[in-house]
């Protein structure tokens, strides 16, 4: 159980452009998802909370206007990169909690901006 | 808020060899401290986890152990194997609060 799902897990965009990656928890409901930012060989960044039907609560130094949250249903939430540049390029994952302590994570979405 | 120190960086054993990888944390409220391995290019998994009413917890060759007074906690492999080898992350919270980790060790294990 408790398994989650990431899309697309590659995906490369071109320098102004938009991209949306999607999260889902597939066998549980999830009140609160959360979206990291990995750069190599580097610890998980916090970028976003976000609970079912409220607005995001994001980490100081993330923009929310580029980077925008949409947690829609207990078992999807989304994260679009607006306007995306080359310095957007990294590793983004995200985890899900069922209403208890355990995060669970998805598989991540390698990013590459041209 | 809280803050993790987590070390070794780099931890390099033979097969078979235990290793450590000790975390401290600066929030005494926190109560939840679980340990991540994380695989190149793929997701951090959980695989064992502490809460602050125990002192140690084992799931066979890991184990966890926690200091509430010092502040520090310590995941624990014995035997270790080829397939160990990984990026291992600590963590702490205080439930409903989000994760904060530590900076991850490598683990690397020699046959």
């Amino acid at each position: 159980g408790a398994v989650v799902s990431q899309h697309p897990s590659r995906v490369i965009c071109k320098s102004g452009t938009s991209v949306k990656i999607e999260c889902r928890s597939l066998d549980f409901q999830a009140t609160t998802m959360f979206w990291y930012r990995q750069f190599p060989k580097q610890s998980l960044m916090l970028m976003a909370t976000s609970n079912e039907g409220s607005k995001a609560t994001y980490e100081q130094g993330v923009e929310k206007d580029k980077f925008l949250i949409n947690h829609a249903s207990l078992t999807l939430s989304t994260l679009t990169v607006t306007s995306a540049h080359p310095e957007d390029s990294s590793f983004y994952i995200c985890s899900a909690r069922a209403g208890t302590v355990e995060q669970y994570f998805g598989p991540g979405t390698r990013l590459t901006v041209t | 808020g809280e803050n993790v120190e987590q070390h070794p960086s780099t931890l390099s054993v033979q097969e078979g060899d235990s290793a450590v990888i000790k975390c401290t944390y600066s929030d005494s409220a926190s109560n939840y401290f679980p340990w991540y391995k994380q695989e190149l290019g793929k997701r951090p998994q959980l695989i064992i986890d502490i809460r602050s009413n125990v002192g140690e917890k084992k799931d066979q060759r890991i184990a966890v152990t926690l200091n509430k007074t010092a502040k520090h906690f310590s995941l624990h492999i014995t035997e270790t194997q080829p397939e160990d080898s990984a990026v291992y992350f600590c963590a702490a919270s205080q439930y409903p609060s989000t994760l904060t980790f530590g900076k991850g060790t490598m683990l690397l294990v020699s046959p």
